[in-house]
């Protein structure tokens, strides 16, 4: 069993809809880590939380640092934003073959 | 500034062929990895380069892989010989001294198939 569990591994959905990507990890963490992966492209970081919750654009991310638990939220959802949303958890100043990887969300807006 | 840069994009080869892979970091990035993801698994870490030197190759999975960062520019990553297992996408990334993890811009991959 990894350490970084994340939901659903496939998720499609409606243009317009809200989507929420779900990471729990169950090891001692300072800072997890949200990144998008484009069919055929490579990989963009999106965020970096410690605590509580950062917005970007329609993209927002929470953690609860208690419960070891993590939420991508994506509102308004469009087919661009079709791709594979990987967690990852490390000490901030570890080194990186520390970082654990979840395995990804699997993500596909229909129009 | 350009991103980090990776050749080929797509590689097919047979098992117990040898393929070579590169990363070009983005200039003045000391700081290189290597990671893999396997088919359906998680990103998993390979090695890490500060300029031309091995920092720690721990994720390094056997000695059919070999790395290299000649002048501490561009990297390669050379399977020989490649296993059906090895199959997946190599994705290399960069990033300045003293940064941390979330900091790493990561380059687009290479798709490699052992057939």
């Amino acid at each position: 069993k990894n350490e970084v569990e994340q939901s659903p591994q496939n998720l499609t959905a409606q243009e317009g809809e809200f989507i929420t990507i779900n990471c729990s990890y169950s090891v001692g963490i300072s800072a997890l880590h949200w990144l998008q992966q484009h069919p055929g492209g490579g990989i963009v970081s999106l965020f970096m939380l410690s605590s509580g919750k950062k917005k970007h654009g329609r993209l927002i991310a929470t953690i609860n640092i208690q419960e070891k638990h993590s939420s991508l939220h994506i509102t308004a959802s469009h087919p661009r934003d079709s791709a594979v949303y990987i967690c990852a958890v490390a000490e901030p100043y570890s080194s990186a073959s520390k970082i654990i990887f979840g395995s990804g969300t699997r993500l596909s807006i229909r129009p | 500034e350009a991103g980090v840069t990776q050749f080929p994009s797509h590689s097919v080869i047979e098992k117990g062929q040898t393929v070579t892979l590169r990363c070009d970091p983005i200039s003045g990035h000391d700081n290189l990895y290597w990671y893999r993801r396997v088919m359906g698994k998680e990103i998993k870490f390979l090695l890490h380069f500060v300029k031309e030197s091995k920092q720690d190759e721990s994720g390094m999975p056997n000695n059919r892989f070999l790395a290299e960062r000649t002048g501490g520019t561009y990297s390669t990553l050379k399977v020989q010989p490649a296993e059906l297992e090895d199959s997946g996408v190599y994705f290399c990334a960069s990033s300045r001294s003293g940064t941390v993890f979330y900091e790493q811009y990561f380059g687009p991959g290479t798709r490699l198939t052992v057939t």
